[in-house]
């Protein structure tokens, strides 16, 4: 069976912090992982995902197989950086399966 | 046009009721799919429909009833609800590839479902 584990469900940073936020998986098959944001009040958006190996508002994330982790980098936070980020993975019969989030602060 | 449409935004009704949630796409996407939300938890899957094909049902109660009438459409009908069936109802759409394509899952904004 699949699961999406992120452990942490708050996480606050100051403002040009660098921040992480973690994300583990556990899947049999091969994975397929995004990153999805939330702003408030707005509805859920793709963020990343790790075929496409590229930087979205200065976040990063590289899929680690050995650590079967992805998680999402920004080596500056910003204020507008602050929204609950999802972590999903999809398995091969077109499921998407979410991480229970983190809700991001950035402190001015 | 590069959105999911949800209508209604909102929804109260009552547990003898029947009310159907409504979902548009125009991206030419061959997957759609139903997802409830509660407060402070992640999109949980429903359904799923795969070229106008219920092809996942995780398990939902009939009292929850999805239909995909043409490519660009999905409902989702309710009756007999109970109040904890309140949530966040949000319905995505995808490519037909495995993990959603280049652009993943578009979600709708949601319907805010509260069942009196």
């Amino acid at each position: 069976a699949q699961r999406v584990t992120q452990p942490e469900k708050l996480l606050s940073v100051f403002k040009g912090a660098p921040v992480e936020l973690k994300c583990n998986y556990s899947y049999s098959g091969s994975p397929e992982l995004f990153w999805y944001v939330q702003y408030s009040r707005q509805r859920l958006q793709l963020l990343l995902r790790h075929i496409s190996r590229e930087s979205i508002k200065g976040f990063t994330a590289d899929l680690n197989k050995g650590e079967t982790s992805f998680h999402l980098k920004k080596p500056f936070a910003q204020e507008e950086d602050s929204a609950m980020y999802y972590c999903a993975l999809a398995t091969g019969a077109n499921n998407l399966f979410f991480g229970t989030g983190t809700r991001l602060t950035v402190i001015p | 046009d590069t959105e999911v449409t949800q209508t209604p935004k909102h929804l109260v009704m009552g547990m003898t009721n029947k009310k159907s949630l409504k979902c548009e796409q125009h991206m030419g996407h061959r997957a759609m799919y139903w997802y409830k939300q509660k407060a402070k938890k992640p999109p949980e899957l429903m359904f799923v429909y795969s070229y106008e094909k219920l092809s996942i049902n995780e398990s939902v109660p009939s009292r929850f009833s999805p239909e995909c009438p043409n490519s660009s459409l999905l409902n989702l009908h309710l009756h007999a609800l109970q109040p904890e069936d309140s949530a966040l109802y949000l319905c995505a759409s995808s490519q037909d590839q495995h993990g959603g394509g280049v652009r993943g899952y578009t979600f709708g904004s949601g319907t805010r479902l509260t069942v009196v």
